[in-house]
């Protein structure tokens, strides 16, 4: 079964920091171009970032470039998305998509508040 | 980067088809044929339909086909069926190196 797993999120206080992680299985990982999305609540799917499949190229919001980093172990099937300086409007579900591959996942809730 | 534009309903019967368009720019609908499609049920994540432009993923009904023309992008779903009542988003690579989604499109079976 093509399946994702996201993991990692939890309530932070601004400033703060979260690590992400997107476990996959099922389809050939390290062939994926992967992304992060969100979804704020009540909001519409927002693009955060983006990877390609041998990790060499990344891609950024511009809301986010600087605070987040994506990587990727094709070793161990997982995706990364570590999260610095988190603010209020980072609240969201986040979900890790591959950009060629219909795969489920449930999305991690990240809360962003004092 | 602007998000792309998607009318905010469309409706349809069983059985019928629908088509729901997704406007960009000459910077990346326009550009690129990197258009997606993904459908979203309430509560759940979302669901990739379509990839660059034209592509059903594995296991993606036949019944979901996708389109461009110029900067407008479109999804076709015939043959609608009650399941298909969610949300559905396009998304485009820019020019900026970047992903933009449209805003949705609520579809409803009547």
């Amino acid at each position: 079964e093509v399946q994702l797993l996201e993991s990692g999120g939890g309530l932070v206080q601004p400033g703060g920091s979260l690590r992400l992680s997107c476990a996959a299985s099922g389809f050939t990982f390290s062939s994926c171009g992967m992304m992060w999305v969100r979804q704020a609540p009540g909001k519409g799917l927002d693009w955060v970032s983006g990877i390609s499949g041998s990790g060499g190229t990344t891609y950024y919001a511009d809301s986010v470039k600087g605070r987040f980093t994506i990587s990727r172990d094709n070793s161990k099937n997982t995706l990364f998305l570590q999260m610095n300086s988190l603010r209020a409007d980072d609240t969201a579900v986040y979900y890790c998509l591959c950009v060629s591959v219909t795969a489920g996942g449930q999305g991690t809730l990240v809360t962003v508040s004092s | 980067q602007s998000a792309l534009t998607q009318p905010a309903s469309v409706s349809g019967s069983p059985g019928q088809s629908i088509t729901i368009s997704c406007t960009g720019t000459s910077s990346d609908v326009g550009l690129y044929n990197l258009v997606s499609w993904y459908q979203q049920h309430p509560g759940r994540a979302p669901k990739l339909l379509i990839y660059d432009v034209t592509n059903r993923p594995s296991g993606v009904s036949n019944r979901f086909s996708g389109s461009k023309s110029g900067t407008t992008a479109s999804l076709t779903i015939s043959g609608l069926q009650a399941e298909d009542e969610a949300d559905y988003y396009c998304n485009s690579y820019t020019s900026s190196s970047t992903r933009v989604f449209g805003g949705g499109t609520r579809l409803t079976v009547l």
